[in-house]
């Protein structure tokens, strides 16, 4: 059974930095493209970052670039968000979801989230 | 960036109506894209790929189609369990773009 279980999600002040981290199992963590999807309170999905089934390539929305950097252990069959310079409007749950191939495709298994607060 | 712009934003019906929510995309994605629903309190769950493509377990009532820069998904028989908010998503290229969401009501 596919499992992805996220963690440490906060409350930070703006301005503020933290990692957030993703365990899978019950697939070959390796073979396939991860990616963080965060919903705002009330709102809708809004696609953060994609990571290649390797680490080798990796994308961001334009509204976390230059302050967000997904990375992944594929030895500990894990995934990572390190957040920087949080704003307000990083609050949000954010999920770890497999994508369905390598490179990106369809999200087929979701995490349950972890839940960002920046707020001072 | 590709937008997605999804209509209606809410939708109401009653049990056994025949739903249609429309995706449309800023330029063409081909069939490159998906449909997932959400329940409050839960995680997205995936409906439909490459378009018109059912996912593994997913009731047969759900379907979607088109191509280019027009999407549908249409439940043929709405169930009590099929009250839910639906996204679509775009994954043409590698920065993804989700819709603004329809919620689904019971009417």
């Amino acid at each position: 059974e596919v499992q992805l279980v996220e963690s440490g999600g906060v409350v930070v002040q703006p301005g503020g930095s933290l990692r957030l981290s993703c365990a899978a199992s019950g697939f070959t963590f390796d073979d396939y493209a991860m990616h963080w999807v965060r919903q705002a309170p009330g709102k809708g999905l809004e696609w953060v970052s994609l990571i290649s089934w390797d680490g080798g390539s990796t994308y961001y929305a334009d509204s976390v670039k230059g302050r967000f950097t997904i990375s992944r252990d594929n030895s500990k069959n894990s995934l990572y968000l390190q957040m920087n310079s949080l704003r307000a409007e990083d609050t949000a749950l954010y999920y770890c979801a497999k994508d369905s191939g390598g490179t990106v495709g369809p999200l087929d298994y979701w995490g349950q989230g972890t839940l960002v607060t920046v707020s001072s | 960036d590709i937008q997605m712009t999804q209509s209606p934003s809410t939708l109401s019906a009653s049990v056994g109506d025949r739903v249609t929510i429309t995706c449309r995309a800023s330029q063409s994605i081909s069939s490159w894209l998906a449909w997932y629903q959400q329940k409050p309190g839960k995680a997205p769950k995936l409906l439909i790929y490459k378009a018109s493509s059912l996912e593994s377990g997913v009731p047969s009532r759900f379907s979607g189609s088109g191509s280019g820069t027009e999407f549908t998904l249409t439940i043929s028989s709405l169930q009590p369990d099929d009250f839910a908010t639906y996204y679509c998503q775009q994954y043409n290229s590698y920065s993804v773009t989700f819709g603004g969401g329809t919620k689904v009501e019971i009417k």
